[in-house]
């Protein structure tokens, strides 16, 4: 079984600039969730889509905007990007909802680079 | 009151040594408890849980003690291997919304 995708792999944009990263989960997981890991401020839970819907979002500005299609592969946005962006983006799929109910599987993540 | 406190940030371990790495929270509200392990290059694997109803969980070389009165939880890595290199974050959830720890990184000595 294929693992969770992430495309692209590595990414360089310049501030103000938006961008759209993808993740394809595990075949047959529903939910999907999204998190910016950096050195600063570690591993932080952006959201967490399950059936098209967001179900939990994280403490990040609107800026950041998700959203997960019919074959649960799942999109996240980042508009008017600040050097701050500057992260790994990590998708994570499950087959249910909430990960205290099942386990997460990670994808290896989008490296974003904001110049 | 929703930080997760972990440290060491950084242990180095002998091989067949246990490996200790130790959190802390404030918020009683969190029901689950993860340790997630990560590798250069990859995403974070979930290693061991825990929920707040048990004391103890072990799974191979792998235990998490939990001391709910305390707030502090903590991972145990019996017979540590050189393979077992790698950052190590734990987490509390609450309502499946998810606080990580600032993670440590593990080297086991050959």
């Amino acid at each position: 079984k294929a693992g969770v995708t992430q495309t692209p792999r590595y990414l360089i944009k310049t501030r103000g600039q938006q961008v759209t990263l993808s993740c394809s989960p595990i075949s047959g997981h529903r939910s999907v969730s999204w998190y910016q890991q950096t050195p600063g401020q570690g591993l932080q839970f952006l959201f967490e889509y399950f059936s098209e819907t967001q179900r939990n979002k994280g403490n990040f500005p609107g800026r950041f905007s998700g959203r997960q299609f019919s074959n649960s592969r799942s999109e996240m946005n980042v508009s008017t990007l600040e050097l701050g962006d500057s992260a790994l983006y990590l998708c994570a799929s499950s087959l249910e909802a909430g990960m205290s109910t099942d386990t997460q599987y990670f994808g290896p993540g989008t490296r974003l680079t904001v110049l | 009151q929703q930080q997760v406190k972990q440290s060491p940030q950084s242990l180095i371990v002998q091989k067949g040594g246990i490996s200790i790495i130790n959190c802390a929270y404030e918020n009683t509200a969190f029901d689950y408890f993860p340790w997630y392990q990560q590798f250069p290059g990859k995403g974070p694997a979930l290693l061991i849980a825990i929920r707040p109803d048990v004391s103890e969980k072990k799974e191979g070389r792998f235990t998490i003690s939990f001391n709910k009165s305390a707030k502090q939880f903590s991972l145990h890595i019996m017979d540590s291997q050189p393979g077992d290199s790698a950052t190590y974050f734990c987490a509390a959830s609450e309502n499946d919304k998810i606080i990580f720890g600032k993670g440590t990184r593990l080297h086991i000595l050959p």
